[in-house]
């Protein structure tokens, strides 16, 4: 059974940083390409980046880049969000997910129950 | 950039059928894939590549797309489906998901 586990969420001044983590197990980690997606308190789903499968692909929501770098550690199963110039609209749970195996994205398939990050002064 | 435009809320009787659209200009040259999200808890993904279902997800939903419109439907509606749903698409004319705003639906 898939297991995706987030943390690394926090309450955090604005203009600060975070680093969020995902372990995974269950999966083929390597072979998923993975993705961080957020819900802010009371609103929908926003995507926020997603990398491949190597990491030589990455993309970013516009509302996230040039702030938070998503990276990926295949022999450790582990995904990871720094988030740096934390803003007060940053404030949701971040959900890591997996898409199905593939070189390109597609579906989100497996989800862990997420990490609330909390941004304010 | 690209709009999913969802209902913001539906509402159906116990055994009905109910009825999520999700429209968009991109929609027609990308797969669509929904996701359920109860109350408390992380989402599922319910549909994906326009019609089809993961294992365990039953039968009475499915998917459906024509043209600029994709759709979930869910007959034989009980209490225990009400959550919000999301569409979702890959956009790869600027390399970017986009999820609809999300529909809830309200099972009276």
């Amino acid at each position: 059974e898939a297991q995706l586990v987030e943390s690394g969420g926090g309450q955090v001044k604005p203009g600060g940083s975070l680093r969020l983590s995902c372990v995974t197990s269950g999966i083929n980690f390597r072979i998923h390409y993975m993705n961080w997606v957020r819900q802010a308190p009371g609103k929908g789903l926003e995507w926020v980046a997603s990398i491949s499968l190597s990491g030589r692909f990455i993309f970013y929501a516009d509302s996230v880049k040039g702030r938070f770098t998503i990276s990926r550690d295949n022999a450790k199963n582990s995904l990871f969000l720094q988030m740096n110039s934390l803003r007060v609209d940053d404030t949701a749970l971040y959900y890591c997910a997996a898409d199905e195996g593939t070189e390109t994205p597609v579906e989100m398939r497996y989800w862990g129950q997420g990490t609330r990050v909390t941004v304010s002064s | 950039s690209h709009v999913l435009t969802q209902p913001p809320s539906v509402s159906v009787a116990p055994g009905q059928t109910a009825t999520i659209t999700c429209g968009g200009d991109r929609l027609a040259f990308t797969s669509v894939h929904w996701y359920q999200q109860k109350p408390g808890q992380a989402p599922v993904l319910v549909v994906y590549d326009d019609r089809k279902r993961p294992s365990g997800i039953p039968d009475r939903i499915s998917g459906s797309r024509s043209g600029n419109t994709a759709t979930l439907t869910i007959i034989w509606v009980e209490v225990g489906d009400e959550a919000d749903f999301y569409c979702q698409v890959w956009d790869n004319t600027n390399d970017h998901r986009l999820f609809g705003g999300g529909t809830k639906l309200t099972v009276l």
